[in-house]
């Protein structure tokens, strides 16, 4: 079992950057996919392979993945960005996917 | 336009069965792999079961092995979830969802259905 730590909550200011962290042991060895879910809707791919944007997702949205730490970055935070945000990766070794546990961003 | 659409909730008494359907549209079904993730009331997503394009290939959560079953039709475009000996934790809403790449299976879920509620209660 591949285990992915995020912090449950990060609350930025309106215009501001805001950084999600996603921990595993040797992630950047992982491509990493992140996932927006706003309350009652179903996920929406943000990011896939760590830092790819599909289309139609804003700029603002990026991704890093570095030694044990991937980071969302979502920059001039608007309040439409309020979501839970998920990251998830395949483990090779199991042939499975696993999500974190997810992290509520708070635009104040 | 990629859609899924799932089907087959409701409410089921514990030690039942329930067999869930995602039927899909919009792209080339058979080349894509599919998952299931279920997300229980106020918690987080969690990955229970994937299949292949061929159907050939499936992929199960450790938590679930033995209990869940899950297959694809490539000629219907759909792709199945059967669940046996129903628990209150299994309680959830269940989505459907496509893996972004062709012919592979690790990638990134690009489209999800709306999913679909199951409640085991007595």
């Amino acid at each position: 079992s591949y285990v992915l730590t995020q912090t449950p909550s990060v609350s930025v200011a309106p215009e501001e950057t805001a950084r999600i962290t996603c921990e595993g042991n040797k992630i950047e060895d992982k491509m990493i996919h992140w996932y927006q879910q706003k309350p009652g809707q179903a996920p929406v791919l943000v990011v896939h392979d760590n830092n790819v944007r599909p289309s139609g997702i804003p700029e603002r949205f990026s991704g890093v993945n570095s030694g044990n730490t991937a980071t969302l970055i979502i920059k001039k935070v608007e309040a439409g960005d309020e979501a839970d945000y998920y990251c998830q990766v395949w483990d090779f070794t199991v042939d499975s996917w696993f999500f974190g546990e997810g992290t509520t961003l708070t635009v104040l | 336009e990629a859609q899924l659409l799932e089907s087959g909730g409701g409410l089921i008494q514990p030690g039942g069965s329930l067999r869930l359907s995602c039927a899909a549209s919009g792209f080339v079904f058979s080349s894509r792999a599919m998952a299931w993730v279920r997300q229980a009331p106020g918690k987080g997503l969690k990955w229970i079961a994937g299949i292949n394009g061929s159907g050939h290939s499936t992929y199960y959560a450790e938590s679930v092995k033995g209990r869940f079953s899950i297959s694809r039709d490539n000629s219907k475009n759909t792709v199945s979830l059967e669940i046996n000996n129903l628990r209150a934790e299994d309680t959830a809403l269940y989505y459907c969802a496509k893996v972004a790449l062709a012919g592979v299976t690790d990638g990134a879920f690009d489209i999800w259905g709306q999913g679909t509620k199951v409640v085991v209660s007595s």
